[in-house]
């Protein structure tokens, strides 16, 4: 599995857009790049996936660079409710399995 | 309510029981997986179902876990002779075939079952 590299925390104030950075430089050519969030005392959740090209969705964007090695996870205008860790998960077409790291712990400033 | 469920959700026991845990996927769902997190860290997998057959299992279950999903719906987990290294949350997630899911396969994940052994 690749490995990836998030910051531990990171902070924003509500209503403005967070981008959340995410290395994933070994990442092979036919894994795509998923993002889940946990939301406290929740389990996870999916927010989005892609494979070369910038996705959008209800719930967030997703950036990926041109080599492919680091990604950004954007949220256009945060809620308090936004409020949790972020995880970013390179996954093998067809790999059951998530890999979870770390994350990054998003704190939302009122 | 028509997500994952998982029960209970917090259990506390003492080091040297046994103890189960019952997960109740998406009804549609064929694939189930446990996960088990600790604090501090993302979620680690642990085994996986495609209906009833047990596909994949990660070292970490180690002889004393066992998992069953007996008719392919709900599954139970099962610690025996518990260690205080135990201590961890369970997390159950189901998801559609990956021919009916793009070929991602969301995940959707249950609360968590929350395992304190004294």
């Amino acid at each position: 599995d690749a490995k990836t590299t998030q910051p531990n925390s990171m902070e924003s104030n509500e209503e403005e857009p967070v981008h959340l950075p995410c290395n994933h430089s070994t990442i092979s050519g036919t894994d795509y790049i998923h993002w889940y969030r946990q939301l406290p005392s929740q389990g996870p959740e999916y927010v989005i996936h892609g494979l070369t090209s910038n996705v959008n969705n209800r719930m967030a964007s997703l950036a990926i660079a041109e080599d492919r090695k680091s990604s950004t996870l954007i949220l256009h205008r945060a809620t308090l409710r936004d409020a949790a860790v972020y995880y970013c998960i390179p996954r093998n077409f067809g790999n059951e399995k998530l890999t979870f790291g770390t994350g990054t712990r998003l704190t939302i400033i009122p | 309510d028509t997500g994952v469920s998982q029960n209970p959700r917090h259990k506390i026991t003492k080091r040297g029981q046994n103890v189960t845990f019952r997960c109740d996927p998406i009804s549609e769902h064929n694939r189930l997986y446990w996960y088990r997190q600790t604090l501090g860290q993302g979620p680690e997998f642990l085994t996986y179902f495609q209906n009833e057959a047990q596909l994949e299992k990660s070292r970490l279950l180690s002889d004393r876990f066992s998992a069953e999903r007996p008719k392919g719906s709900f599954s139970t987990l099962e610690i025996q002779r518990t260690e205080q290294g135990d201590s961890a949350m369970y997390l159950c997630a189901s998801s559609l075939p990956l021919r009916l899911a793009g070929g991602i396969g969301e995940q959707f994940f249950g609360p968590g079952t929350r395992l304190t052994v004294l």
